[in-house]
């Protein structure tokens, strides 16, 4: 079985241009989240999806950052104007269930993210 | 407000000792939920236990153990007679959403290094 596919492995990009980060969560896993780990600093929550829906979205830094989940398969991360901060480690994850049934979330190996 | 302390940055060790990676956390919730991940050199983050606020019984699975003492607000992870293959970054996260248990608070991760 396929485990959550990120793409680019890594991506080099100037200040100021957009940059969209892929991640193929594991099949049939309806629950989707977006992590990022910026130099120096812990891992934070981004948002979570259920299905194609945004059901928190309180990590998210600001309006630069647009994610989306069309057809609750594969999510994009798009960062537009990409800023210096905005380098690190973004990571997607997904399960199966949430709440007391929810089961281990499954990493992808992350998307290594340099704004230059 | 919530938070995960590893106080330790890096650990390193010679094969075949014992070795303790430590774990505290704050939180005003009682009903909470901690974890560790492994990141391996590869870069995924991999799952490697789950424990809710309710179950404080010590956990042993194969060389890995977990001590959870709530009074001490602790969740420290010991793995017995270690082996080069356990060198990697392993984080500690808690959570406190109920109903979305992956909003996750990392501590800053400890990079434990296994010497042959």
């Amino acid at each position: 079985e396929a485990g959550v596919t990120q793409f680019p492995s890594h991506s080099v990009i100037e200040k100021g241009q957009t940059v969209t980060l892929r991640c193929d969560p594991i099949s049939g896993h309806d629950n989707l989240y977006w992590y990022r780990r910026v130099m120096g600093k812990e891992i934070k929550f981004l948002l979570h999806f259920v299905k194609e829906s945004k059901q928190d979205e309180s990590g998210m830094p600001n309006n630069r950052f647009l994610a989306e989940r069309t057809g609750g398969t594969y999510s994009t991360l798009k960062v537009q104007p990409a800023e210096l901060e905005d380098s690190g480690v973004y990571f997607c994850a997904s399960s199966q269930f949430t709440g007391f049934r929810s089961t281990e979330a499954f990493f992808g190996q992350g998307t290594r993210l340099t704004v230059v | 407000a919530q938070k995960v302390t590893q106080a330790q940055t890096e650990i390193s060790v010679v094969e075949k000792e014992d070795v303790t990676l430590d774990c505290v956390y704050e939180t005003r919730d009682t009903t909470y939920y901690l974890f560790w991940y492994k990141q391996p050199p590869s870069g995924e983050l991999v799952f490697l236990i789950r424990r809710n606020s309710f179950d404080e019984q010590n956990e042993i699975s194969g060389r890995y153990s977990w001590n959870f003492q709530k009074s001490t607000s602790s969740f420290n992870f010991t793995i017995t007679a270690s082996q080069v293959v356990d060198s990697a970054v392993y984080f500690c996260a808690l959570s406190e959403a109920m109903d979305s248990n992956y909003q996750l608070i990392w501590g800053a991760g400890t990079k434990l290094i296994i010497k042959p």
